[in-house]
């Protein structure tokens, strides 16, 4: 069972523009929201993160949306740039048991023109 | 580079094998994580290691194994390979045992003939 899902699967925007990726959870028990980029041939990297306290959190160009009534949050890149493509995956993180467990979801390949 | 290593990069193998990957971790970080990441699947959670312990256990198969050595490496065993468990093996590392902020390794890609 999907526990995270992620959309589009892939998206193609223009240098300069919003790249806009979405993801919906369904177990209420996350409480930790990391997003991840991923360079082919390379293992991802932690990018930014959320918790569920705060709506909004914004690390330079990168800004996560966070709506906890509706379960879904967004990641934003604003003046996409062609370094940015890359394969973007959201992830959510709760407790399981004792320890704590990442899902992430399917991923979306970002490609921005030049 | 984000500090956790992982060899080998590439491995190619036959159906029925065993093969054993290999992760060092952060300097400083006590968990190890194995995902495996494939096409259908995407990226999946397998086993979590802290500081020599099993702490959590996913997707992962009765034919997979994991340990975690003293130095806190950690190797992730695989048998009876079968040519679904194609796919990239990522460790990740992170200082406690919360899963908060995992670093993840360069990955091994496993090819099964």
């Amino acid at each position: 069972q999907q526990q995270v899902k992620q959309s589009p699967q892939s998206l193609i925007v223009q240098k300069g523009g919003i790249s806009i990726i979405n993801c919906a959870y369904e177990n209420t028990a996350f409480d930790y929201f990391p997003w991840y980029q991923q360079f082919p041939g390379k293992g991802p990297a932690l990018l930014i993160a959320i918790r569920p306290d705060v709506s909004e959190k914004k690390e330079g160009r990168f800004t996560i949306s966070f709506n906890k009534s509706a379960k879904q949050f967004s990641l934003h890149i604003m003046d996409s740039q062609p370094g940015d493509s890359a394969t973007y995956f959201c992830a959510a993180s709760g407790m399981s048991g004792s320890a704590r467990q990442l899902t992430f979801g399917s991923g979306t390949q970002l490609t921005v023109l030049p | 580079d984000s500090g956790v290593t992982q060899t080998p990069k590439h491995l190619i193998t036959a159906t029925g094998q065993r093969v054993t990957l290999r992760c060092s971790p952060r300097s400083g970080d006590l968990s190890v994580y194995w995902y495996q990441q494939s096409l259908d699947q995407g990226l999946q959670f397998l086993i979590q290691y802290y500081n020599g312990e099993e702490r959590a256990k996913g997707n992962i198969l009765e034919r997979f194994s994991a340990q975690q050595f003293p130095d806190l490496h950690s190797e992730l065993n695989l048998s009876s390979l079968e040519l679904g468990d194609s796919a990239l093996y990522f460790c990740a590392s992170s200082v406690g045992s919360t899963g908060y902020e995992q670093y993840f390794g360069p990955g091994t890609r496993l090819t099964v003939t």
